[in-house]
Parts: structure tokens; sequence; C-alpha cells
């Protein structure tokens, strides 16, 4: 099945940083949405961009998305222990398929 | 709006037996379902598709026989693990697509299933 990609794969940062998220994919999309997934539990949505917008905000959240380049970026500000999770693009295809990036595993150390 | 419930949330069974995960639209009709498996530490991959009142598609690789779905309503899709064993331990989560209800997103999910087979 499709799926994007998503880099890093893992990423390890000390508390108070900011974590940086890639996602990339291939085909034409509707919207993009970032879901968080903690270890053996379901998956909490996020935040979503359409096709036409380029940048949404929400909280610490900051989330880019070029079409052009099809690709999508997760910005986590001032990280805490709790943001500890994988991460994972979400696409909604021109075509009405859901297409699951790769994921990233981030730790926040203490 | 655009909930779906997905149960049990987690189950422990015997090898040979079957399990039935079912996956509810609360608030709307849900003509199309996904079934997705999530192996440790990776991403979720696709399944199946179901549409009401119509045979499932089936992704590659998928056992049709091992995995049954069945959306019999607009409301509920069931996906059963028939004689499982412990490789067929997994998480399991099902989506429904909201297009027509009002929704942005396109699709909701549920909340998985852990399934564990001893």
């Amino acid at each position: 099945s499709q799926q994007g990609e998503e880099d890093p794969q893992a990423l390890s940062i000390q508390e108070g940083e900011n974590a940086t998220m890639n996602c990339s994919y291939k085909t034409s999309i509707n919207n993009l949405q970032w879901y968080r997934q903690n270890s053996g539990r379901g998956l909490v949505h996020l935040i979503l961009i359409r096709s036409n917008e380029r940048e949404k905000h929400s909280g610490r959240l900051r989330v880019t998305l070029d079409t052009s380049k099809k690709s999508s970026s997760l910005l986590i500000t001032a990280s805490r222990a709790a943001d500890t999770a994988s991460y994972f693009c979400v696409m909604y295809s021109s075509a009405s398929k859901i297409i699951f990036g790769s994921g990233t595993r981030l730790s926040i150390r203490p | 709006g655009a909930v779906v419930s997905q149960h049990p949330s987690w189950v422990i069974c015997k090898s040979g037996t079957s399990v039935k995960i079912e996956c509810r639209s609360l608030d709307f009709q849900a003509t199309t379902m996904f079934w997705y498996r999530q192996f440790p530490k990776q991403s979720l991959m696709l399944m199946a598709t179901s549409n009401e009142g119509s045979k499932a598609t089936y992704e590659q690789g998928v056992e049709k026989d091992k995995f049954l779905i069945n959306h019999a309503s607009l409301t509920l899709s069931t996906l059963t693990v028939t004689s499982a064993h412990p490789e067929d331990s997994s998480f399991y989560i099902c989506s429904a697509s909201v297009l027509g209800t009002g929704s942005n997103y396109g699709y909701t999910f549920g909340s998985g299933t852990r399934l564990t087979v001893v």
C-alpha cells in the first residue's frame, strides 16, 4: 500500500528544545493531518492543514505544507516530557485514499 | 461530530479462537470504513477497505479468510480474526470516511484494539 515517508525515524531531544519532523508524499492531496500516538494507544489528532494552506498554528505546534515539494513539517516548540510519542502524518489524497507516513518516534529527555 | 467508536480496546484470547472487533460510527453514516494493522514501532498498514453492503477490498498480502470483514450497515463494520495465532497479535485500528457529513477531515479514526493471542 502507498505510504508517505517521514524523517527522522527517531528523534531524541532535551526538554525545552524544539522538535521538527518532516513528511513527504507522492500523490495529490486534499489535506494533511498530523497525529500523535502514545505507545500502544490510539491516534490523537493534532492539526489539519488543507492543500490551499501553507502554515497552521495550534498552541506549541506549527505545521507547514509545500504542495509543490509534496512535503510537510511539524514543529513542536518548547518540548515537554509529555510530548514523547510517535508522530504520524496522514494524507487524504485527491483519490479519496488515506495515506500514512512512516512515523517519527520522538523522545524528550528530562 | 463524526465520532468512531471501536470496541474492545484490548482483548486477550487463546490460540485457535476467533476474535471480533467492532467499529461504529456514532453520529454519521459511514459508507466506507478502513481497517489498519500496526506492528510495534511501525506505521499503520491498510488491511482492507469495506463498503456498506458489498465485499471488502483487501490489500495485497492480507488473507481474506483470516481477517473477515463485514459492513452490513451504515454504522457498523466488524473485523473478525479467525483461528487467531500469536503472530496475529497486533494493534488494529479502524477509520471511517466522513465525506458528506460536513466534516472537514475526510476521515476519522477509532481508538484502536490491542489484540494479544496467547
